[in-house]
């Protein structure tokens, strides 16, 4: 079975200063790891994907995850954030060898950035 | 904007109903997969369907029922409402390729009440 762990339920950071949003995951196999972004009333979008090479992945928006295969995490970050950053964030897996393509998700982390 | 449609946006109904829940995918999408949001349980998927076949499922009720028509269009079919079934329903579809992504609509929220 592959599980997500998001750890925080909300991160506060202020404008300009760096942003990480945690998660950790587990899978039996190799895998793939997704992070989505959803903002009020709206679908989620996605916003970067590791599927295998270089561990850190570069995405929409300005944000970019490491990889950590020891850790098993797959963190969230950017660099200078933006108040228009906050919203809810999914970290989703899937193990590859899943004929099925069945993403789990964690339960999500709000961020707000303060102005 | 995804390219993945549902409707309708909203949906207010009555305890015991039954409703329908639309979804196009994008286009050259073959999989849907719908997905239950709701305030205490998080993001559940409920069911996948590839080219119209079932592919996998998840923590779907047996008062819900889905299907995958020949256009690729997907309906989600829940019936005998409860209180608890209020929530945010999204679909997603994904091009065919293991690594690709899921691409998600803007979901359709049902109020039961």
């Amino acid at each position: 079975a592959q599980s997500v762990a998001q750890p925080e339920d909300q991160v506060n950071v202020a404008e300009g200063n760096p942003l990480t949003v945690k998660c950790t995951y587990s899978v039996s196999g190799n895998p793939y790891l997704f992070w989505y972004v959803q903002y009020p009333n709206r679908g989620l979008q996605f916003l970067l994907k590791y599927i295998t090479g270089d561990n850190l992945v570069k995405g929409s928006y300005g944000f970019e995850a490491e990889f950590n295969k020891s850790q098993t995490s797959f963190h969230l970050k950017k660099p200078s954030a933006l108040v228009s950053d906050s919203a809810l964030y999914f970290c989703a897996v899937r193990d590859s060898t899943d004929a099925g393509n069945m993403l789990t998700f964690g339960g999500g982390t709000r961020l707000m950035v303060k102005p | 904007d995804s390219g993945v449609t549902q409707t309708p946006k909203h949906l207010i109904t009555a305890t015991g109903q039954r409703v329908t829940l639309r979804c196009s995918p994008r286009s050259g999408d073959l999989s849907v997969y719908w997905y239950q949001q709701s305030l205490d349980q998080g993001l559940q998927f409920l069911i996948q369907y590839y080219n119209g076949e079932e592919r996998a499922k998840g923590n779907i009720l047996e008062r819900f029922s889905a299907q995958q028509f020949p256009d690729l269009h997907s309906e989600l079919n829940l019936s005998s409402l409860e209180l608890g079934d209020s929530a945010l329903y999204f679909c997603a579809s994904r091009y065919p390729g293991t690594s690709n992504e899921q691409f998600f609509g803007p979901g359709t929220r049902l109020t039961v009440l």
